[in-house]
């Protein structure tokens, strides 16, 4: 298995809902990724992940908070979202501290 | 910290033409260099990476870049254009002098490839 899987594909949420975003790997990869990209411009790092500890955090609102419950599974709940979060959300992960990252297909949030 | 730059923000080829999308960068220490391809709607895939050796690296889908250390550079070539490689592509740099994976992207090229 190759590929790093995301769901849902879209989701539409209110401002008051609480959902959650799910990412999977088995490429026994030990470091994964979320980013945050916006309509015509490149990813934003949000969290970076190395074996299963929080690694990374740039400076991203506490409406948004990862989880990673084991080394296969990366998850972002959200809660108290604004309109200006809407964009598509792309999980990475990355076999190594040097290596290329592999993209998950995203998630394509709207806050209405 | 590292940086990168894209120059064009779109660029336009006749199918089966050259294709020549520019990447320059500015590391501390020697970087580790990709280019990922964006087709709409979906994630980014690994078209090719630098990190040691040799610095002309072929990639996916017939695309080839080579790193020049004296222009700081990465740019990426393909012979000849088809219309399937109509996309977004971006050049990223990471440090690998760092604790972590942490990529620098840049703002990004849209190939248009006519017919």
């Amino acid at each position: 298995d190759t590929e790093v899987t995301q769901t849902p594909k879209h989701l539409v949420m209110g401002m008051t809902n609480k959902k959650s975003l799910k990412c999977e790997q088995h490429m026994g990869h030990r470091a994964m990724y979320w980013y945050k990209q916006k309509a015509k411009k490149p990813p934003e790092l949000m969290f970076v992940y190395s074996y299963e500890k929080l690694s990374i955090n740039e400076s991203v609102p506490s409406r948004f908070s990862p989880e990673c419950p084991n080394s296969s599974l990366l998850n972002l709940h959200l809660h108290a979202l604004q309109p200006e979060d809407s964009a598509l959300y792309l999980c990475a992960s990355s076999p190594g501290k040097t290596s290329e990252q592999y993209f998950g297909p995203g998630t394509r949030l709207t806050v209405t | 910290a590292q940086s990168v730059t894209q120059l064009g923000s779109h660029v336009s080829v006749s199918e089966g033409a050259l294709v020549l999308l520019r990447c320059n960068y500015s590391s501390s220490v020697p970087p580790y260099l990709f280019w990922y391809v964006q087709y709409p709607n979906q994630g980014l895939q690994l078209l090719l990476k630098y990190t040691t050796g040799a610095t002309l690296v072929k990639g996916i889908n017939g695309f080839e870049a080579e790193f020049k250390k004296s222009e700081t550079s990465f740019h990426l070539t393909k012979p000849s254009a088809h219309m399937s490689d109509a996309a977004e592509y971006f050049c990223a740099v990471s440090d690998p002098s760092g604790g972590y994976q942490k990529v620098t992207f840049g703002t990004g090229t849209k190939l248009q490839v006519i017919p």
